[in-house]
């Protein structure tokens, strides 16, 4: 059973630096052709891709927001790790962890974390 | 970036008719083999849910009243017929290159 769960610190203030973490299990992070990809959402809004990491190690930004992330993983642990700096109300949202597949497909999500900046 | 454009942007449907959405993406994100677009289901407080890969291959466990076809730049999701849960909001997402961009969502009322 693929499960994912996103966590992260809930609230935070402008200029800060977001942390987020995926914690899953159900698969290995070393199987050719997996990935885990964090995709953010504002409230009443649509989806974004940010950042991807590979079985490979592969690791794939969004270019708009590129100098701001940084993703990593844990394969022993099975977590990844997404970091975005510089915060400020614009990234507000609920965040999601999904596996990603080689069909370019996400299929399974976990149910978000949602994080809020403000002053 | 492909921008992936939706159509309509909100609909409603009779219960046991036909939903059909469109995506139509600003370049090609198809091969003769693939068609690199993805469906996706998404309830209210819910993360969204794959029904289709690939342009027009079920994901395991989705009712089969759901359907995808297209290739080139225009790509379809049909649902029918629709029941009550089928009331949601739609996107489509490619995986064509990075980054992978998803249409603005698709909102289908059931009547």
């Amino acid at each position: 059973q693929v499960t994912l769960k996103e966590s992260g610190p809930g609230i935070l203030q402008p200029s800060q630096t977001l942390s987020l973490t995926c914690s899953f299990s159900g698969f290995s992070l070393s199987t050719s052709g997996m990935g885990v990809i964090w995709i953010r959402q504002p409230s009443g809004k649509g989806l974004e891709c940010l950042a991807h990491i590979y079985w490979d190690d592969d690791r794939r930004y969004n270019p708009s927001l590129k100098s701001r992330l940084t993703i990593s993983k844990d394969t022993s642990s099975n977590q990844v790790f997404l970091k975005i700096t510089s915060v400020d109300t614009a990234d507000t949202a609920t965040y999601y962890c999904a596996r990603s597949t080689a069909t370019g497909s996400m299929d399974y999500w976990g149910q978000g974390t949602s994080v809020t900046v403000s002053s | 970036d492909i921008v992936l454009t939706q159509s309509p942007a909100s609909l409603a449907v009779s219960l046991g008719q036909r939903a059909t959405i469109s995506c139509r993406a600003s370049q090609r994100v198809s091969t003769s083999k693939y068609g690199y677009v993805h469906w996706y289901q998404q309830k209210p407080g819910q993360p969204p849910k794959l029904l289709i890969k690939y342009a027009s291959n079920l994901e395991s466990g989705v009712p089969a009243r759901f359907s995808g076809s297209g290739s080139g730049t225009d790509f379809t999701l049909n649902i029918h017929p629709v029941e009550e849960e089928d009331s949601a909001t739609y996107y489509c997402q490619h995986s064509w290159e990075i980054p992978w961009t998803f249409g603005g969502g698709t909102k289908l009322e059931i009547k």
